[in-house]
């Protein structure tokens, strides 16, 4: 049974680049959150998907956006990267309606350097 | 002010010792607990749930206190392997939906 997977999980980009992240959920889970974390600091949320839309977002700017598939695999887009976008972006995998004792599960992550 | 609150430290204690993580949230509504494990360069991943009535779980044990809006954790016999982060997690709304809201985490390191 696979877990939540996550792709790149290291890459190196420039200032006012685009970047592409990418999350395949745990079998079974058709819900995917993505997180931010800088370094010495605990994660951030960023938004949610639930079939394929949007569900709830946080505190991010417009720069920052993405997508769920029909096969519930999601992207975290994030454009006109800036210095401080530098950090461990998370991917966590839940089920909606999973009852009170469903785990989220959290992937390896993809670690962004922007320079 | 912060929306959930933990002591970063690092909190250093030798092998065998009893070690205690606190950690407030300030959102009342907040409907689910968990206290999760980060080690370094690594994903969090789920320690315990947090109830009301208190959980233990081998060595660790859980609280929460919803009147004053405060978590803790207890490390009992620390082992050179519990040396990580110790983040506190609050959700809003259902477990299932609701956003996890991570504290700063706290770091332990268990020396010999």
């Amino acid at each position: 049974d696979a877990g939540v997977t996550q792709s790149p999980t290291h890459l190196i980009k420039t200032r006012g680049q685009q970047v592409t992240l990418r999350c395949s959920p745990k079998s079974g889970h058709d819900t995917v959150s993505w997180y931010q974390q800088a370094l010495g600091q605990g994660p951030q949320f960023i938004f949610q998907y639930y079939e394929e839309e949007e569900r709830q977002r946080g505190n991010f700017p417009d720069r920052f956006s993405g997508h769920q598939f029909p096969n519930y695999s999601s992207e975290l887009n994030v454009n006109a990267l800036l210095l401080g976008d530098s950090a461990l972006y998370l991917c966590a995998s839940s089920l909606t309606n999973g009852g009170s004792g469903n785990t989220i599960y959290f992937g390896e992550g993809s670690w962004l350097t922007v320079v | 002010r912060k929306e959930v609150e933990q002591d970063p430290g690092p909190f250093n204690v030798p092998e065998g010792a009893t070690v205690a993580f606190n950690c407030t949230y300030s959102n009342s509504a907040s409907q689910s607990f968990f206290w999760y494990r980060q080690d370094c360069r690594k994903e969090p991943k789920l320690l315990m749930s947090v109830y009301s009535s208190g959980n233990e779980d081998g060595r660790f044990t859980a609280q929460l206190n919803r009147a004053s809006q405060y978590i803790s954790l207890l490390i009992r016999d620390s082992k050179l392997s519990d040396s990580a982060t110790y983040l506190c997690v609050v959700i809003y709304g259902s477990g299932n939906t609701g956003k996890l809201i991570f504290g700063q985490g706290t770091t332990l390191q268990v020396k010999p």
